[in-house]
C-alpha cells in the first residue's frame, strides 16, 4: 500500500465548477501535511497548508481528518488558471516528506 | 531570480557516463535536498542534507551521490548513468523550523 494515495483523476470540470480531491495517508505519526500544485513539468509549489481546523485561503478549503487518516482540498468557483496536478504531501519529520502521485485537474471553458 | 536554480535544466546522456546535476539557492536556507519524479509516481527522496557536514541518504539514493560544496549549493551525481534513471530531478530547500519546502525549476534528464 503506498503512503500516500490520490485518485489520480483526471478530473474535467467547467468553469466556475466546485472540485473536491481527497488523499489518504497511511502513518498515523505523520505531523504536517500540505497540498502543492504542479504545472506540466515544472517544479511543484506550494498551495497551502492543512490544518487540523481545516483552513481557507480564497477560494481554496483545506481539511485534516487525523481519525480517518485524510485530507481534502476544496476548490471552488474553478478557473481555467486552476488546471494542474495537485499534490497531496504528508510530512513525518524534516527529512521525511512523503509525495502522492497526484490529482490532474483540468478546468474547461 | 529564482531562489532555487538547478542545471542543467535537460540533459541526454549515454549508458555508462557521469553526469552531475547542479543546485544552487539563495535562500539562505541550511536544508537541501535531491529528489526524482518519474511518470505516475509521487516524488521519490534521493539525498538530502541539513548543513555543509551533513549528508544523508534517501529512500532511493542506489546510483547516486551528492556534495555540499556550500551552504547555498548542492550536487546530484550519477556515477554511470543506467535508462532507468531517466526521470525529472528537484532540488529542494527548507529553512530550520519550517517543514515546507521550496523547489527549483527541475532538471530532465534522459539516459540513452
Amino acid at each position: 500500500r503506498k503512503e500516500v494515495e490520490q485518485d489520480p483523476g483526471p478530473f474535467n470540470v467547467p468553469e466556475g465548477a466546485t472540485v473536491a480531491f481527497n488523499c489518504t495517508y497511511s502513518n498515523s505519526a505523520s505531523q504536517s501535511f500540505f497540498w502543492y500544485r504542479q504545472d506540466c513539468r515544472k517544479e511543484p509549489k506550494l498551495l497551502m497548508s492543512v490544518y487540523s481546523s481545516g483552513n481557507e485561503d480564497g477560494r481554496f478549503t483545506a481539511q485534516l481528518n487525523r481519525a480517518s487518516q485524510y485530507i481534502s482540498l476544496l476548490i471552488r468557483d474553478s478557473k481555467l488558471s486552476d488546471s494542474a496536478t495537485y499534490l497531496c504531501v504528508v510530512n513525518l519529520r524534516y527529512d521525511d516528506m512523503r509525495f502522492g502521485a497526484g490529482t490532474r485537474l483540468t478546468v474547461k471553458p | 531570480d529564482a531562489d532555487v536554480t538547478q542545471t542543467p535544466r535537460n540533459r541526454i546522456t549515454k549508458t555508462g557516463k557521469r553526469i552531475m546535476l547542479e543546485c544552487s539557492q539563495t535562500k539562505g536556507h541550511d536544508r537541501m535536498y535531491w529528489y526524482r519524479q518519474d511518470p505516475g509516481l509521487g516524488l521519490q527522496l534521493i539525498y538530502y542534507s541539513f548543513d555543509v557536514k551533513d549528508i544523508n541518504k534517501g529512500e532511493i539514493s542506489d546510483g547516486y551521490s551528492v556534495s555540499r560544496q556550500a551552504q547555498a549549493k548542492f550536487s546530484l551525481s550519477l556515477e554511470s548513468a543506467i535508462p532507468n534513471q531517466t526521470a525529472l530531478y528537484f532540488c529542494a530547500t527548507s529553512d530550520v523550523g519550517e517543514r515546507k519546502q521550496y523547489f527549483g525549476p527541475g532538471t530532465r534528464l534522459t539516459v540513452t
